[in-house]
């Protein structure tokens, strides 16, 4: 078990491009979680997938943000043309359904729109 | 609604014990977790309590639920320099399919 794991760790982008983080939720984890934290904030909660099902989409994800849980495994999110509120470091985690199933976070992705 | 509330600093001296206090809104509350965040890092989970008990120990680290006043704290005993950090509440809530909410974090300064 190499725990949740994302990709990039990093990325400076120009205003305007997008972007796409990748997630790697722990093998046997049929939930999946992203969370946005800005500076001086904890993390707050974006979108969740239970298997290929988003179930919840919070209203900070703009039209301009979406995620994918294509096999129910790894999961994207992309963030079209990207602003300087955006800049964040965005937080992968999974867990399992059920009671007594604590939830992992990954590194997270940090992003820098410039 | 769903809310959870921390004081943003606690400054404490080295040697001494440090307790962050966490109070949350939620009634679902399924399991309650202390993060530590470190600059430019992610978040380690520290401890984590289910809701049916009171306190959980684990070396340095002592977890005090009071469920029915919604209090939860956090106690670091023989605080130390690496203790320096930021310390996430955060809430695991039943009735939202297990969704997890943070409160601001609680940023502990370490004093020699």
């Amino acid at each position: 078990d190499t725990g949740v794991s994302q990709d990039p760790r990093h990325k400076i982008t120009k205003r305007g491009q997008n972007v796409t983080f990748r997630c790697d939720p722990i093998s046997e984890h049929n939930r999946l979680y992203w969370y946005r934290q800005t500076l001086g904030q904890g993390p707050e909660f974006l979108t969740y997938f239970q298997n290929e099902a988003q179930l919840e989409k919070s209203r900070l994800l703009s039209d301009r943000f979406s995620a994918e849980r294509p096999k129910g495994s790894f999961s994207t999110l992309e963030i079209q043309r990207t602003e300087q509120g955006d800049s964040a470091m965005y937080l992968c985690a999974s867990s399992n359904t059920g009671p007594g199933n604590t939830i992992y976070f990954g590194e997270g992705s940090w992003l820098t729109v410039v | 609604g769903e809310d959870v509330e921390q004081s943003l600093f606690l400054s404490v001296r080295e040697g001494d014990s440090s307790v962050i206090n966490c109070t949350y809104t939620d009634s679902s509350s399924t399991y309650l977790y202390w993060y530590k965040q470190e600059p430019g890092a992610g978040l380690q989970l520290l401890t984590y309590i289910f809701s049916n008990m009171d306190m959980k120990q684990d070396q340095r680290l002592t977890v005090l639920l009071n469920k029915k006043d919604k209090h939860l704290s956090l106690r670091i005993a023989d605080t130390q320099t690496g203790d320096s950090a930021i310390y996430f509440c955060a809430d695991q809530l039943m009735n939202r399919d297990d969704k997890i909410i943070f409160g601001k974090g609680t940023r502990l300064h370490i004093l020699p």
